[in-house]
């Protein structure tokens, strides 16, 4: 079965570059999340997107933007990168609110 | 604000030993629940979901989970665990009509061959 998939798998930035990172879900789901796990960490909800709107918002920094395009595929914005942004960032897709199917994460170091 | 607490941190057990793990949630509402699996360097797994019905869930690979209302907790059970378990375990809860997932922190489950 199609998976959410997303790229870059593993990406390096130094402080105050940006990053974007993106997400393709499984086809047909119409919701895209976002989550950060620091080392060691529980996941961490960042941010929603159903049908292309904004659904829901945690704790993201002002410093990331994400979106949900036409075809679904979303992409999470981040500048003014940080050490501390440094973790695996998972995107997760649903059908509307339904149970969320995770992708395998991409890990940014930022140096 | 929601939150999810699971109890134990690490837990060791040997092959065939029978496994519950712990998890309690605050939430004023409705909830759905879950468990994921963590296997050491990959994504996060579902392991079964509870939404309504049956307080008895059944998931993939054996495991099982109780939903008890009354006692705001939702924990996982697996009969015989087999080596490849060994993984960290999450415990999820969403409110019915919300999008955001909260986690617990995790157990650490170690099976010893």
């Amino acid at each position: 079965a199609a998976g959410v998939i997303q790229s870059p798998r593993h990406l390096i930035k130094e402080k105050r570059e940006t990053a974007t990172l993106k997400c393709y879900p499984i086809p047909r789901h119409d919701t895209v999340y976002w989550y950060q796990q620091g080392p060691g960490q529980d996941p961490q909800f960042l941010i929603s997107f159903y049908e292309k709107m904004q659904s829901d918002k945690g704790s993201i920094p002002d410093r990331f933007s994400a979106q949900q395009f036409s075809d679904y595929h979303s992409e999470l914005n981040m500048s003014s990168l940080e050490l501390g942004d440094s973790a695996l960032y998972f995107c997760a897709s649903s059908l509307v609110r339904y149970e969320q199917y995770f992708g395998p994460g991409t890990r940014l170091t930022v140096t | 604000a929601q939150s999810v607490s699971q109890h134990n941190h690490h837990v060791i057990l040997s092959e065939a030993a029978s496994l519950e793990l712990g998890c309690n949630y605050s939430y004023g509402g409705t909830v759905n629940l879950f468990w994921y699996v963590q296997y050491p360097g990959q994504h996060l797994q579902l392991l079964l979901k509870y939404f309504s019905g049956d307080p008895l869930v059944k998931g993939i690979k054996g495991f099982e989970a109780e939903f008890i209302k009354s006692k705001f907790s939702f924990n996982l059970r697996k009969p015989s665990v087999q080596w490849s378990d060994t993984a960290e375990y999450f415990c999820a809860v969403k409110g019915a009509g919300s999008y955001q997932l909260t986690f617990g922190k995790g157990t650490k489950l170690s099976v010893i061959p």
